[in-house]
């Protein structure tokens, strides 16, 4: 399978964890995003990837929140001190680089209970 | 910044019968539009985008969507409707030029029932 991949897919932790998760671009893909998606609503974007760099944080991303993509190639989101207002789905997307109306490719996604 | 509305949160339409998903959006200067399908415990699927050019877009599984930008819109079509197209539908926009701005808005979704 050459699609985007997410791990875990659920993730159930109690208040105050820290959690964190993994996504694996199609290969040749240099942008990455994350958004989280909660019930009843699309995605909301929380952060974007050209290669290695950060380039874009939502005002959503608080400072409990850190992304990296360290080597350019797969990316990791970290929460720390979980609260249960971060229940949510986790998606990462990937495109291609150049021009903005490439599509981007989502992953299945990570499921987060927070107790 | 840019949005999008789908105003209705579900779509019922018999098998067989036209569907259509409605979507109106907000950008300053010109969109990029999208259309995805999410099933249930699935990420999105990428069904059809409009850059420029023509107005009528097709895309995958007999999708097509018309792009109307007096009424700033983006309404995603397939003529018969089946069931397994039963699902959850997302518009998306994203303004040219950017300036940086690299993410997708996503309107709330619509959830779409073909009944047999």
């Amino acid at each position: 399978d050459t699609g985007v991949s997410q791990d875990p897919r659920h993730k159930i932790t109690k208040r105050g964890q820290n959690v964190t998760f993994r996504c694996d671009p199609i290969s040749e893909h240099n942008r990455l995003y994350w958004y989280r998606q909660t019930l009843g609503q699309g995605p909301e974007f929380l952060t974007y990837f050209q290669n290695e760099a950060q380039l874009e944080k939502s005002r959503l991303l608080s400072d409990r929140f850190s992304a990296e993509r360290p080597k350019g190639s797969f990316s990791t989101l970290e929460i720390q001190r979980t609260e249960q207002g971060d229940s949510a789905m986790y998606l990462c997307a990937s495109r291609v680089g150049g021009e903005g109306y490439n599509e981007q490719f989502f992953g299945p996604g990570t499921r987060l209970t927070v107790l | 910044a840019q949005s999008v509305a789908q105003p209705e949160d579900q779509v019922n339409v018999a098998e067989g019968n036209p569907l259509t998903v409605k979507c109106t959006y907000s950008v300053s200067g010109n969109p990029y539009l999208f259309w995805y399908v999410q099933y249930p415990n699935r990420g999105l699927q990428f069904l059809l985008k409009y850059i420029t050019g023509d107005n009528l877009v097709k895309g995958s599984y007999g999708f097509e969507a018309e792009f109307n930008k007096s009424q700033t819109s983006f309404h995603l079509k397939k003529p018969s409707a089946l069931v397994s197209d039963s699902a959850l539908y997302f518009c998306a926009v994203r303004a040219i030029p950017d300036y940086g701005n690299n993410r997708l808005a996503f309107g709330k979704g619509n959830q779409v029932v073909v009944i047999p």
